[in-house]
């Protein structure tokens, strides 16, 4: 198969203090993972590719020292938002391919700054 | 560029109508497509993946074809339940395998009891 797991489910945290993000390939390697984030009723908008071993890849408008992506090992990446503020609460959902499996998501991240 | 788009954006079915959702896409050199499910505040459950190479898959309830020339995918959801109530979406990433997926702006389906 193909499992991605991604924790925590949701997280609550205070303004200024910066959150982690798990993302895990359980049963595969995985040298690319991707970041989405995904507000109410609207698409997933994606946000970076993880790179295992290099420096991700951020799209346009995504602040990358805002939102530090590490990717040490082939079944691990991690988002951290750094400096969180309210703006930043979202649904957060990383992604992985396997050949002959296609896509697969986590389970996603609900965040919420106070 | 690739774009992809779901035709309808919304779509409220009385139980046990079949279900058809369409996916188009502008860029024919696909590697795959694959249909997604999404529930509310979960992430993506992956329901078929079409290699390039095939017309159709199957699962279940679940048929999905894919017609490379006309730019065209579509899912159909035989005998609806209430249960099948999410949004769909489609998603094609290009050319090669492990690239970022293009994806459709979804259909959100409402199977009434």
């Amino acid at each position: 198969g193909a499992v991605v797991s991604q924790h925590p489910s949701w997280v609550i945290c205070k303004s200024g203090t910066s959150v982690k993000i798990e993302c895990r390939s359980l049963d595969f390697q995985a040298t690319t993972m991707f970041w989405y984030r995904q507000f109410p009723k609207q698409s997933l908008m994606l946000m970076a590719t993880s790179n295992e071993g290099s420096k991700a890849t951020y799209e346009q408008g995504v602040e990358k020292d805002k939102f530090l992506i590490n990717h040490a090992s082939l079944t691990l990446s991690t988002l951290t938002v750094t400096s969180a503020h309210p703006e930043d609460s979202s649904f957060y959902i990383c992604s992985a391919s396997k050949d002959d499996y296609g896509y697969t998501f986590g389970s996603g991240t609900r965040l919420t700054v106070v | 560029k690739q774009e992809v788009t779901q035709i309808p954006a919304a779509l409220s079915v009385p139980e046990g109508e079949n279900l058809v959702l369409n996916c188009s896409f502008t860029d024919s050199a696909i590697y795959n497509l694959q249909w997604f499910r999404q529930d509310p505040g979960k992430g993506l459950t992956s329901l078929l993946l079409i290699q390039s190479s095939q017309r159709e898959q199957t699962s279940g309830r679940l048929n999905a074809s894919l017609d490379k020339s006309s730019g065209r995918s579509t899912l159909y959801i035989a005998a609806s339940q209430p249960g099948d109530s999410a949004t769909y979406l489609c998603a094609v990433p290009p050319k090669a395998a492990g690239n970022k997926l293009t994806f459709g702006g979804g259909t959100r389906v409402l199977v009434k009891p």
